[in-house]
């Protein structure tokens, strides 16, 4: 199956800081996704985008479907960004309809 | 809209007991899943359903049963709990499986 990886799996940043966090797959993908899990182990969807560039806020998400890459950009980070960020890739098959997700980024935002 | 619900929260089982984790979506979604989060591991995709009364095998199948009587709900059944199976579990639901996924609150699942 995909194989779907992400760096770095751990992220300590000052508040303010800005960062960019890496999600890598092994083959051409239908659809990419980026959630955050807060640390109340809430998820939450922040962007569908398997190709293109997309910006929500301080947020914003570019993925090269060519190159099999997707990344993550936080900028002026704040503490309530800290978290587990995981990228879900979907290789669609007829009949095989899976999400795949990577193993995460922790990311942690010290005051 | 409730969103994805999912109970319970919190259960503990003892090795070879069974039970029906409850899922339930209010947002008319065909495709429902469940994942299992492990640590270190991300999250697993145990069945899927693209649709009442269609049904399938996720990457960790074993041990689980599913079923998909009505687009709302989607439970999930541990046959004989296995101390491997402790986990927190997600549901998951959304209008197809190439769209935003929206994903219930966990059940934290100990088994002894």
């Amino acid at each position: 199956g995909i194989q779907v990886e992400q760096s770095p799996p751990d992220l300590i940043l000052q508040e303010g800081a800005n960062s960019t966090l890496r999600c890598n797959f092994s083959d051409s993908v239908n659809n990419l996704q980026w959630f955050h899990q807060n640390p109340w182990g809430q998820l939450i969807n922040l962007f569908y985008i398997p190709s293109g560039t997309k910006q929500n806020g301080r947020l914003s998400a570019t993925t090269v479907a060519t190159e099999r890459y997707s990344l993550l950009y936080i900028s002026s980070s704040q503490t309530t960004d800290s978290g587990v960020y995981f990228c879900a890739v979907l290789k669609s098959n007829f009949g095989n309809e899976k999400l795949t997700f990577g193993t995460g980024t922790r990311l942690t935002i010290i005051p | 809209n409730a969103g994805v619900t999912q109970t319970p929260k919190f259960q503990v089982l003892k090795t070879g007991q069974s039970m029906t984790l409850q899922c339930a979506q209010d947002m008319n979604h065909e495709y429902m899943s469940w994942y299992r989060q492990d640590p270190g591991m991300g999250l697993r995709l145990i069945h899927y359903s693209v649709g009442a009364g269609i049904t399938d095998q996720g990457e960790v199948p074993n041990g689980y049963n599913v079923s998909r009587s009505t687009t709302e709900d989607f439970p999930l059944r541990l046959l004989s709990a296995a101390p491997s199976q402790t986990s927190v579990y997600f549901c998951a639901s959304s209008p197809d499986v190439t769209d935003t996924q929206y994903f219930g609150p966990g059940t934290r699942l100990t088994v002894l």
